[in-house]
């Protein structure tokens, strides 16, 4: 596609439910990444997927978060169990080059557990 | 690991006056770094990159940042502030070794008064 795609773009849930979060990269991006946005803390990793590597997960806050990426394109964040400190924006990136002239991001998914 | 102070949380400038967002680094060997603008409720935009060359690097919307190696900085710049310009700023850096992940900068708020 043209762009990073996300959805949904606003989620709504319940502490305790669990979350799928998409990605779609731009066509012919090896490398994606999953960035986390809290108020106030900057942009936080998560996991980044190159190519048909093993994915770096060294970012990913507890055992509640996963992510897969099917084929080599679109991917899912998985959050079980959600909490309350899991409101955040949750922003995708891909990019060509392993990242080495930068990322492009998609515009997010907003999620809210109350 | 490669990290980037924003040492502001909120830059005011009028319009007109030149605008100025610090953004220090700390990484292993030379640096990428580059400069994402994020506006409400969107992803973050690209806005230019250092990866060599040319210390003064030139991108959108008038901006400009400066490398300096010997104080790790990589300041950005904009001549004439313009409100439109108001959004938040952030900074980042990646290392020419074998860690693929850019890390940002807890960002800038830049608020441009009419």
């Amino acid at each position: 596609g043209a762009g990073v795609s996300q959805s949904p773009s606003n989620k709504v849930t319940e502490k305790g439910k669990d979350v799928e979060l998409r990605c779609d990269p731009i066509s012919g991006h090896t490398a994606l990444y999953w960035y986390r946005q809290s108020l106030g803390q900057g942009l936080e990793f998560l996991i980044y997927f190159q190519g048909n590597s093993a994915p770096d997960k060294s970012g990913l806050p507890s055992d509640r978060f996963s992510a897969e990426r099917t084929g080599g394109s679109v991917s899912t964040l998985t959050i079980q169990r959600t909490q309350q400190e899991d409101s955040a924006v949750y922003l995708c990136a891909s990019s060509s080059d392993r990242g080495v002239y930068g990322y492009t991001f998609g515009s997010g998914t907003r999620l809210t557990v109350v | 690991a490669q990290s980037v102070a924003q040492p502001e949380d909120q830059v005011n400038v009028a319009e007109g006056n030149p605008l100025t967002v610090k953004c220090t680094y700390s990484v292993s060997g030379n640096p990428y770094l580059f400069w994402y603008v994020q506006y409400p409720n969107r992803g973050l935009q690209f806005l230019l990159k250092y990866i060599t060359g040319d210390n003064l690097v030139k991108g959108s919307y008038g901006f400009e940042a400066e490398f300096n190696k010997s104080q790790t900085s990589f300041h950005l710049k904009k001549p004439s502030a313009l409100v439109s310009d108001s959004a938040l700023y952030f900074c980042a850096v990646r290392d020419m070794t074998g860690n693929n992940r850019l890390a940002f900068g807890k960002g800038n708020q830049v608020v441009v008064i009419p």
